[in-house]
């Protein structure tokens, strides 16, 4: 079974800054299908990236993803007030067909 | 953009059942691939289950913690998937959205989920 393991566990950044979020698979993830989610409380996760480094359709090019084979990380250059919230990386393909981190809080200094 | 909103959570006693639905704004059924995805209090996201649509095999994948004890159909004449719950354990609850694979790895429309509390 693979595990999905996120860091840090919560970041601390300011307004302006770049945030480096970490998800580190147990084992190859299939094609690099590897995306990310952003949850703010009381609402459902929004994708943001899919296959490990391409956009989903209206998010920010401050939003990057990138890695391959089992470590990925998201990027968020120049953090807007919005984007304090918690992120979930989520692998396809392998048992079970669909894993979760998780998750990184990202929280303001 | 389609809508999906989730129904039929509630309160419910260990051992018990509830059937959840998700209804679509439009008529997407005959061609979605949908899943639920379930997030205790406090707690990250899980996949429960997944349902390939007709034209696909139409067949359900499970999460080996419902396995055997949940089922997910769909009713495309009401635009609506379903969730059958039976057996229900006090870990099973959590916010269960529905969610649509536009493409098929990625769980790219959701709806605000519903509540489903297992407590004596």
């Amino acid at each position: 079974e693979i595990v999905l393991t996120q860091s840090p566990g919560t970041l601390s950044l300011s307004p302006g800054e770049r945030a480096t979020l970490s998800c580190r698979a147990s084992q190859s993830v299939s094609s690099n299908y590897l995306a990310w989610y952003q949850q703010k409380p009381g609402q459902a996760p929004r994708v943001l990236i899919y296959d490990a480094s391409s956009r989903a359709t209206g998010i920010p090019d401050r939003f990057s993803g990138s890695g391959s084979g089992t470590d990925f990380t998201l990027t968020i250059s120049g953090l807007e007030p919005e984007d304090f919230a918690v992120y979930y990386c989520q692998q396809y393909g392998s048992s079970p067909l669909y894993t979760f981190g998780q998750g990184t809080k990202l929280e303001i200094k | 953009e389609v809508q999906l909103v989730e129904s039929g959570g509630g309160l419910v006693r260990p051992g018990g059942s509830l059937r959840l639905s998700c209804e679509a704004s439009e008529s997407i059924f005959s061609h979605a691939w949908m899943s639920w995805v379930r997030q205790a209090p406090g707690k990250g996201l899980e996949w429960v289950g997944r349902s390939l649509s007709k034209a696909a095999g139409g067949a359900t994948d499970y999460a080996a913690p419902v396995k055997g004890r949940f089922t997910i159909s769909r009713d495309e004449s009401k635009n609506t998937l379903y969730l059958q719950m039976s057996s229900l354990k006090i870990e099973d609850t959590a916010v269960y959205y529905c969610s649509w694979h536009t493409i098929d790895r990625t769980f790219n429309i959701w709806g605000r989920g519903t509540l489903v509390t297992v407590s004596s």
